[in-house]
């Protein structure tokens, strides 16, 4: 069964700084996604941000980008010029690609973001 | 409305008592799960629903019936309401994947029921 940590309970940062989450999962299967998932109080579940594994190239989403290492197992999740909208819960995600299973979303623990102005 | 909808959005009830959280999606999605979140554990997956009357058990299943009789629908039964079922409970719904191949299709989530079990 697959895996994933979030060390960071908690994380702070500057306004306009940045700060990275971290990520890391255990699995056997070489084809997956992972996803960064946003909470923010209105517990609304968010996609921020998704990789396939097959995928070299780090994904970016405008302030949003993911430094994705297979080898390693580790998935980490920067935001850049951080805004007080960027307080939330967020979580990391794992989905496997084969199978009916490669529906199923295992979740880390979270890491609670606070935004300082 | 168009997406997923869950209700109640709040529940409080007593031990021992029978409880069905409902969920519907307005997409046709094939899939469709259900999730509790409890402080340091993240979501954890009860269980889905590949299609109309295919359910399969997920991380955390023991206390918990689904049916899916309908495909824009599925309801969360509690049998017999404990304590340790008080939780956030999330509906989702997704598409479903066509592997590598394929889009990668995300997870839509409800907006979530806070249960609490007295």
């Amino acid at each position: 069964a697959q895996t994933v940590t979030q060390s960071q309970p908690e994380m702070s940062v500057q306004e306009a700084e940045t700060v990275t989450l971290s990520c890391t999962y255990d699995t056997s299967e070489s084809d997956y996604y992972l996803f960064w998932y946003k909470q923010p109080p209105s517990r609304q579940m968010i996609l921020v941000i998704r990789q396939e594994a097959y995928k070299q190239q780090n994904a970016t989403e405008n302030r949003f980008s993911v430094n994705f290492q297979k080898a390693a197992k580790s998935f980490s999740l920067k935001i850049s010029d951080s805004q007080l909208g960027d307080a939330a819960m967020y979580f990391c995600a794992y989905r496997s690609a084969v199978g009916t299973s490669g529906s199923r979303l295992t979740f880390g623990e979270g890491t609670q973001l606070t935004v300082n102005p | 409305d168009a997406g997923i909808t869950q209700s109640p959005r709040y529940k409080i009830t007593e031990t021992g008592r029978q409880v069905t959280l409902m969920c519907h999606q307005t997409w046709s999605h094939s899939y469709m799960f259900w999730y509790r979140q409890d402080l340091g554990h993240g979501l954890r997956l009860i269980y889905y629903s590949a299609a109309a009357d295919i359910t399969d058990k997920g991380e955390v299943p023991d206390g918990y019936v689904v049916s899916r009789s309908k495909t824009e629908n599925f309801p969360l039964t509690l049998e017999s309401a404990t304590r340790s079922q008080t939780s956030v409970y999330f509906c989702a719904s997704s598409d479903r994947p066509q592997g590598l191949a394929g889009p990668t299709y995300e997870q839509y989530f409800g907006p979530g029921t806070r249960l609490t079990v007295t």
